[in-house]
């Protein structure tokens, strides 16, 4: 299986600033990563897929790059409604594997 | 508006069985991919299942392959996932998925969850 290694595990921001999040694969997954929000108590979204497309709805400040098997979220400014834990998702290969999360708190 | 709306879940002892279904609207669900993902109390993510559009090719996690059924029924719009010899490990809130590309494996509508609760 393909793991899923996500850093930081959470981390502490304030509105405004730049936050980056990495997820590596255990293997080459080319461009199949993808990025998912989850508020507390709410379902999972779709952010980014592809690795770097942004899907529909999805404010631009979120961007998604590399490939391989490195990878990078980036909320280039922090708004209060962007707190929440991220996931990457590999869609490479069976199984479907997640990362562990990276919670984004203040 | 898509929608997927599910039901079933609840409490259930080790060993027991459940069923899961979520009823798909606002889109052609013959032409979708469709699935399950499933969140442990307080943990990440987990995929479960999937299969494709015609339901003939099916998709397992190691963790449930054997015990786990998923299935469709096209004329109704419903996605099933049966679900025995459940362990403790199981208990998670279990989501319906919709796959954003035929076959690309990638989840771009979400049921609101149900939770299944395995007691010992």
């Amino acid at each position: 299986d393909i793991q899923m290694t996500q850093s930081p595990s959470s981390l502490s921001a304030s509105v405004g600033d730049r936050v980056t999040i990495t997820c590596r694969a255990s293997r080459n997954i080319i461009g199949f990563l993808n990025w998912y929000q989850q508020k507390p108590g709410k379902t999972p979204n779709l952010l980014i897929y592809g690795a770097s497309t942004l899907q529909s709805g999805v404010p631009s400040r979120f961007t998604g790059s590399g490939s391989g098997t490195d990878f990078t979220l980036t909320i280039s400014s922090l708004q209060p409604e962007d707190f929440a834990t991220y996931y990457c998702q590999q869609s490479h290969t069976a199984p479907l594997t997640f990362g562990g999360g990276t919670k984004v708190e203040s | 508006e898509v929608q997927l709306v599910q039901s079933g879940g609840g409490l259930v002892q080790v060993g027991g069985s459940l069923r899961l279904s979520c009823a798909a609207s606002g889109f052609i669900f013959s032409d979708y991919w469709m699935g399950w993902v499933r969140q442990a109390p307080g943990k990440g993510l987990e995929w479960v299942a999937n299969l494709r559009q015609d339901g003939n090719d099916k998709f397992y996690a190691d963790s449930v392959k054997g015990r786990f059924t998923i299935s469709r029924d096209n004329a109704r719009n419903s996605l099933l996932l049966q679900m025995n010899s459940l362990s403790v490990e199981d208990t998670a809130v279990y989501y319906c998925v919709r796959d954003k590309v035929v076959g690309a494996s990638l989840f771009d509508s979400w049921g609101r969850g149900t939770l299944v609760t395995v007691s010992s």
